[in-house]
């Protein structure tokens, strides 16, 4: 089955500075690739996600890059704000079977 | 649209104790995917239906099971409660339209059981 790993585990930025998280996977077969927010206590909220025919996705600050030969991916944030706050949740998977990765916790300091 | 729901939202159980969860789709939703989440563990994926049938499973043991009604709600049980099934149970939907291309699963707030 698939196996997706995820680094860091946190990750602390200075506000206005630009994040990456980054994730591996190892079936090729996957074709969807999404990430998730959450927050304590909050259920997860999607973010952004990729298709495999995809290579790049952006939406106004948060990107997402696909690498199928080298079977990675990774979030960009850019200008983060304390609100970005939160877990963040790489996924892989194929239809609606997902594996997550195991979470980065980012914490955006004032 | 209103949102996935799930009920209840917190539950306190006593080992080998049985459990449902029940989950309620957005409108218009025809796939229920369940998730255990644990500090541990992470996010694992439990099982998917469609259409009242299972279409994906995970690496759980058959204590845990779970159905799909014709209105696309879902529930699942726990029996023989153990301590580690103390965790978020998150159930997400999406459309479910074709069975081979990637929906976007929306999550609902989750159940979260205490097995003591």
């Amino acid at each position: 089955g698939e196996n997706v790993e995820q680094h860091p585990s946190t990750l602390s930025v200075q506000e206005g500075d630009s994040a990456v998280i980054k994730c591996t996977y190892s079936d090729s077969a996957s074709n969807y690739f999404p990430w998730y927010k959450q927050e304590l206590g909050k259920r997860p909220q999607l973010i952004i996600d990729i298709r495999s025919n995809v290579g790049e996705k952006k939406d106004q600050r948060i990107a997402v890059t696909l690498n199928k030969t080298a079977k990675h991916f990774s979030l960009h944030i850019t200008e983060t704000q304390p609100e970005d706050s939160a877990v963040y949740f790489c996924a892989g998977g194929s239809a609606r079977q997902l594996t997550f990765g195991s979470g980065t916790q980012l914490t955006v300091l004032p | 649209k209103a949102g996935v729901t799930q009920t209840p939202r917190y539950l306190i159980k006593t080992r080998g104790q049985q459990v449902t969860l029940s989950c309620s789709p957005i409108s218009g939703h025809r796939s229920v995917s369940w998730y255990q989440q644990t500090p541990g563990q992470g996010l694992q994926f439990l099982f998917e239906y469609f259409s009242e049938t299972q279409r994906n499973k995970g690496n759980f043991p058959g204590r845990f099971s779970g159905r799909q009604f014709s209105n696309s709600r879902s529930e699942m049980n726990v029996s023989t409660l153990e301590l580690g099934d103390s965790a978020l149970y998150l159930c997400a939907s999406s459309l479910g339209v074709q069975w081979t291309l990637p929906d976007t699963q929306y999550f609902g707030p989750g159940t979260r059981l205490t097995v003591l």
